[in-house]
């Protein structure tokens, strides 16, 4: 089955700065990446996904990735980060087969002013 | 929008009661989840539907009993938790086309609940 790891639990910047989180993945062929954004108390908000093409996605706010195969990396950046930013950001990698999805244990961005 | 309510939002129970979660989907989905959001750990995938019929349980205890009426709504019977179960319960749905590949997810806002 497929797995997720994402190395950094927690990062903190300060608003304005970029922003790149880390997220690799394991799975035997091509696989569906996913990164989600969840808010304190809420539930989980689609960012942006890769299914094939073009390897850099873009996303809502501001927000984009890079599907690299030859490291089993899916990262995720923002040029400029906003204090509304903070959150705990969760990538995902789904299978081409079923609907069966894996999540990584998540990074939590904290912003400074 | 998120497209995915959850009722309730946050529910306090004790180790003997009876409740249940409620997921209802409002995107035209065939296929709703069930997971555990606890602190410090990945989501945890619980059940899976696809057209009403329970096709995943990740060895969920027999104190979690889910029920699909119809494709749009999803529910989780509750009985005899305990305190570790306390977590936040998410619900999620995505269409799944027949003979191809799995959908992105869209996701509800959760129930928070803590047993005693």
């Amino acid at each position: 089955a497929q797995s997720v790891t994402q190395p950094d639990i927690h990062i903190t910047v300060s608003e304005g700065a970029s922003l790149e989180l880390r997220c690799n993945y394991s799975y035997g062929a091509t696989p569906y990446l996913f990164w989600y954004v969840q808010s304190p108390g809420q539930g989980l908000q689609l960012l942006l996904k890769y299914f094939s093409g073009d390897t850099l996605v873009q996303g809502i706010k501001g927000f984009e990735a890079e599907f690299k195969r030859s490291q089993s990396s899916f990262n995720l950046r923002k040029p400029s980060v906003h204090w509304s930013d903070a959150a705990e950001y969760f990538c995902a990698v789904g299978a081409r087969n079923n609907n069966d999805m894996r999540f990584g244990a998540g990074t939590r961005l904290t912003v400074k002013p | 929008e998120t497209g995915v309510t959850q009722t309730p939002r946050h529910l306090v129970m004790g180790m003997t009661n009876k409740k249940s979660l409620k997921c209802e989907q409002h995107l035209g989905h065939n296929a709703m989840y069930w997971y555990k959001q606890s602190a410090k750990k990945p989501l945890e995938l619980m059940f899976v539907y696809n057209f009403k019929e329970q096709t995943e349980n990740n060895s969920v205890p027999s104190r979690f009993s889910p029920e699909c009426p119809n494709s749009s709504h999803l529910f989780l019977h509750l009985h005899t938790l305990q305190p570790e179960d306390s977590a936040l319960y998410l619900c999620a749905s995505s269409q799944v086309p027949s003979g191809a590949p799995g959908e992105t997810q869209y996701f509800g806002p959760g129930t928070r609940l803590l047993v005693l």
